[in-house]
């Protein structure tokens, strides 16, 4: 089955504590992306990559970094949470030109 | 830069009646154009897109839109409300070929009335 998954689906951690969301699609798509939903917000990106080795900022990436060491993963990585980083992520993954496909979401909560 | 403004970050309809869920979008080259709907704790699913072929495009559970070039518009709609289309909507925006990056709108909540 063609799917984008993401792990943890839930998080509670606290302030400072470093965290990696990880990102794995199964569907060969060059193109992978995150996004976090806030409230009256939407989607914004954070972060995407073209292809492995190839990533670039987004509308929001401050406090955030991401890798792109093989096709199918694509991780997200918070250094030193913080409060204001407590939302919903998701991951999203796309041939060039195609729809994106997106995870199941990871909730995060940053005490 | 491109951007989407949903307009109602709220509607209700009643089950049966016409469900309209407005989208405009700003963008500097041909648009690619996208609903997208989250049920209740789940990801985003891609209703229909627009990608420069048919002005009037059909997507899945009986969904259409409309792109108005000259409105800048693409808005949703459904002749006859379920109570299974409760959810929230997005429209998202994007570049043409080189420039894959979505934009998406606010949102807007779709609510049946019995």
């Amino acid at each position: 089955e063609a799917q984008v998954t993401q792990n943890p689906r839930y998080l509670i951690t606290v302030t400072g504590k470093k965290l990696t969301v990880t990102c794995s699609q199964n569907m060969n798509h060059e193109y992978m992306s995150w996004y976090r939903q806030d409230p009256g917000l939407g989607l914004r990106q954070i972060y995407y990559s073209m292809n492995v080795e190839v990533t670039d900022k987004g509308d929001v990436p401050e406090g955030y970094k991401v890798s792109r060491k093989e096709k199918r993963n694509f991780p997200l990585i918070l250094e030193s949470p913080s409060p204001n980083q407590t939302s919903l992520y998701f991951c999203a993954s796309s041939r060039d030109t195609d729809t994106q496909y997106f995870g199941p979401g990871t909730r995060l909560t940053v005490l | 830069a491109q951007s989407v403004t949903q307009l109602g970050s709220h509607v209700s309809v009643s089950e049966g009646a016409l469900v309209l869920l407005r989208c405009n979008y700003s963008s500097s080259v041909p648009p690619y154009l996208f609903w997208y709907v989250q049920y209740p704790n789940q990801g985003l699913q891609l209703l229909l897109k627009y990608t420069s072929a048919a002005t009037l495009v059909k997507g899945i559970n009986g969904f259409e839109a409309e792109f108005k070039k000259s409105e800048t518009s693409f808005h949703l709609t459904k002749p006859s409300a379920h109570m299974s289309d409760a959810a929230e909507y997005f429209c998202a925006v994007r570049g043409s070929f080189g420039n894959e990056k979505l934009t998406f709108g606010t949102g807007t909540r779709l609510t049946i009335i019995p």
